[in-house]
C-alpha cells in the first residue's frame, strides 16, 4: 500500500515551453500533496504544499506563476513548469500524505521523481 | 524546528547490522522522529517513525533514547540494495496533522560486499 506514481519519469523540452508533471496516489486518498525539487548532489527542497480543492502554498523564493500547482482530486496533483529555462532543469519529486483514520500523525509517501531537462 | 545531526557517511559489510545514529537534542515532547532513505535517482522511501517507544517494522528498527535527544536506525542485515542516503527528520508540529519534512544532508550508507 501507499504507492505514489509520477508521470512522466523523464522529460526533455526546449526552452520557453511548458511541462506538466502528474502525481497520483494509487491506493489511498491524499488530502495534501507536496512538491520538491532536487538539484544534483543536493538535498530535496520543498517547493509547495497543495491541499485538495484549495490553492497551493508556496515556499519562500518559489515563483507561483512559474510553477503552477493543481490539486484537483484526492488522488491527483499536477505541477506545470511554465516557460521553462535551462536553470529549471532538476529532479522534481512529489509526495502525498496518507491520513490514518483519527490519528493526528500521518506519513508522507514519495513518488519516484521526474527528471526534467530543459535545452 | 528540531535540528538533526547525522554523520555524513558510514560503511557497512553486507549481512551485518547497520546502525545509523541521529542527534535531535532540541526535540519537543510531541514531535516524532522520521527516517527516510533515498537510493540514487529515486524518490525518498519511508522507513519508520516513532515518538517515544522503540519501533520495528519489516524494514528496520528505531531505537529512541529515554530523553529522546537521539535515536538509532538499525538495518538488521544490510544488503547491497540498502546503499542509500538515510535521512533522520524531526518535523515541527508533527504531533498535529499538518507538518513539513525538511531534508538535511543525511548519511550516505555504503554497504560493501
Amino acid at each position: 500500500g501507499a504507492v505514489v506514481s509520477q508521470h512522466p519519469s523523464r522529460v526533455i523540452c526546449k526552452s520557453g515551453t511548458s511541462v506538466k508533471i502528474e502525481c497520483r496516489s494509487l491506493d489511498f486518498q491524499a488530502t495534501t500533496m507536496f512538491w520538491y525539487r532536487q538539484f544534483p548532489k543536493q538535498s530535496l527542497m520543498l517547493m509547495a504544499t497543495s491541499n485538495e480543492g484549495s490553492k497551493a502554498t508556496y515556499e519562500q523564493g518559489v515563483e507561483k506563476d512559474k510553477f503552477l500547482i493543481n490539486h484537483a482530486s484526492l488522488t491527483l496533483s499536477t505541477l506545470t513548469v511554465t516557460s521553462a529555462h535551462p536553470e529549471d532543469s532538476s529532479f522534481y519529486i512529489c509526495s502525498a500524505k496518507q491520513v490514518r483514520g483519527s490519528f493526528t500523525w500521518d506519513t508522507q509517501y514519495f513518488g519516484p521523481g521526474t527528471r526534467l531537462t530543459v535545452l | 524546528d528540531a535540528k538533526t545531526t547525522q554523520p555524513p557517511s558510514m560503511d557497512c559489510a553486507e549481512g551485518r547490522a547497520a546502525n545509523l545514529p541521529c542527534n535531535h537534542s532540541t526535540i519537543s515532547g510531541n514531535e516524532y522522529v522520521y527516517w527516510y532513505r533515498q537510493i540514487h535517482s529515486q524518490g525518498p522511501q519511508y522507513i519508520i517513525h516513532g515518538l517515544k517507544n522503540n519501533e520495528t517494522n519489516e524494514m528496520a528498527s528505531l531505537i529512541i533514547t529515554e530523553d529522546r535527544k537521539s535515536s538509532t536506525l538499525i538495518l538488521p542485515h544490510a544488503t547491497l540494495r540498502d546503499t542509500a542516503v538515510y535521512y533522520c527528520i524531526v518535523p515541527p508540529n508533527s504531533g498535529g496533522s499538518n507538518y513539513k519534512l525538511t531534508f538535511g544532508k543525511g548519511t550516505l550508507l555504503t554497504v560493501n560486499p
